[in-house]
């Protein structure tokens, strides 16, 4: 099986940072790889897909690059609605995996 | 605008099952397939398996092999998803999402708690 290790676990920011979380796979995975957001309490919501395809209605200050083994997303001047958990998710063969996921909380 | 609709929460005894529904709407269902995932409390996500809702076709990774299984009505356009001789650690949210590939749009939760 595919294992996706994300980094940091948890990253203490301030509203303006740039933000970059990276999501590790242990094999390639070409680009087949999505980020979402999650708040407390409420379902995770797609941002990116396919390592840097955009949501529609995603802002435009949350990216994503990467292939095969290495991704990032990076949130350019983070915002208070950022706050949240971010996971990665891969998917290859009609199988799917999420990274353990990143807490993006205030400095 | 497309929805999924999850049914309400469950408390269930050691062994037991249980069966969560996910009502979709305002799409072509049998376009897209329904994948579910949970997350227990205070906990990371958790794929569970993923059904084609134009065929039928599972796949289930084999953590939950021979335990839980996934169906679809495409006349009510509703997914089903069954977990069978549930344990404590089997207390979590569960989520209906759709999508092949990555998942767009995802169901409320449906909070099954499992407990003597």
């Amino acid at each position: 099986d595919i294992q996706m290790t994300q980094s940091p676990s948890t990253l203490s920011a301030s509203v303006g940072d740039r933000v970059t979380i990276t999501c590790r796979a242990s094999q390639s995975i070409s680009g087949w790889l999505a980020w979402y957001q999650q708040k407390p309490g409420k379902a995770p919501k797609l941002l990116i897909y396919e390592a840097s395809r955009l949501e529609s209605e995603v802002p435009s200050r949350f990216s994503g690059s990467g292939s095969r083994t290495e991704f990032t997303l990076t949130i350019s001047s983070l915002q208070p609605d950022d706050f949240a958990t971010y996971y990665c998710q891969h998917y290859i063969g009609y199988t799917w995996s999420f990274g353990q996921g990143t807490k993006v909380e205030t400095k | 605008q497309v929805q999924l609709v999850q049914s309400g929460a469950e408390v269930k005894k050691p062994g037991a099952s249980v069966k969560v529904s996910c009502k979709a709407s305002d799409y072509t269902f049998a376009s897209y397939g329904i994948t579910w995932v949970r997350q227990a409390p205070g906990q990371g996500l958790e794929w569970m398996g993923w059904i084609s809702a134009y065929n039928g076709r599972t796949n289930y990774p084999q953590k939950f092999q021979g335990r839980v299984t996934m169906t679809t009505d495409t006349s009510t356009s509703t997914a089903y998803m069954e977990l069978r001789s549930l344990r404590s650690d089997d207390t979590a949210v569960y989520y209906c999402a759709r999508g092949n590939g990555h998942f767009d749009y995802w169901g409320q939760g449906t909070l099954v708690t499992v407990s003597s």
